[in-house]
């Protein structure tokens, strides 16, 4: 157990839904990362929190936005869903999100959209 | 991870040695990390080594590191049934205040 949780661990919904996805950091863990992983594209990673601001931004589309809470928690919101957007989504969290920091990855949340 | 390669597929033999290859891009990359990941769980952080390091064990498993080259190979010693699963190799992306750039991983099974 990596100490981060993620939930819900399915989502099945239909195109041109809204759905989020929720991730709770383990414990003293200050930065929190975002990943997509998928058949066709590998693990990407779309967007870092540290402490509630926004650090690093990836291959984030504009119909998806994050954020990051006073308690550390992290919702990642996917709108307008379309097929492709079916994937695993993980969270991770590291202490400070520096160099070297050793990443704790959740189970992650298996989004099919239908 | 198109900057990250490593071959997709590794069948091994139960108690020989796995070796796992990856090739990076980014000469800055200051740490490079391997990561499992079985059926139905994240990705669980098995090793890294610092850029300025030739190799590094760790029990059953030796990262070694070519810089100049740019490859990095993950051996499990001694493999076993639990070793199953996917590996990531992973950089470290310069001034990304730790985001990783992952390969795609390499599906080793290991058969009986």
């Amino acid at each position: 157990d990596s100490g981060v949780t993620q939930t819900p661990k399915h989502l099945i919904t239909a195109t041109g839904q809204r759905v989020t996805l929720r991730c709770s950091p383990r414990s003293g863990d200050l930065s929190v990362y975002w990943y997509q992983q998928s058949l066709d594209q590998g693990l990407q990673f779309l967007i870092q929190y540290y402490n509630g601001e926004e650090r690093a931004k990836g291959n984030i589309l504009e119909r998806f936005s994050a954020q990051q809470f006073p308690d550390l928690h992290s919702e990642l919101n996917l709108s307008s869903l379309e097929l492709g957007d079916s994937a695993l989504y993980f969270c991770a969290s590291s202490a400070s999100g520096g160099e070297n920091e050793k990443l704790f990855f959740g189970s992650g949340t298996q989004l099919s959209v239908l | 991870g198109e900057d990250v390669e490593q071959s997709l597929f590794l069948s091994v033999r139960e108690g020989d040695s796995s070796v796992i290859n990856c090739t990076y891009t980014d000469s800055s990359s200051t740490y490079l990390y391997w990561y499992k990941q079985e059926p139905g769980a994240g990705l669980q952080l098995l090793t890294y080594i610092f850029s300025n390091m030739d190799m590094k064990q760790d029990q059953r498993l030796t990262v070694l590191l070519n810089k100049k080259d740019k490859h990095l190979s993950l051996r499990i010693a001694d493999t076993q049934t639990g070793d199953s699963a996917i590996y990531f190799c992973a950089e470290s992306i310069s001034d990304s205040w730790g985001k990783l750039q992952f390969g795609a991983g390499t599906q080793v099974v290991v058969t009986p």
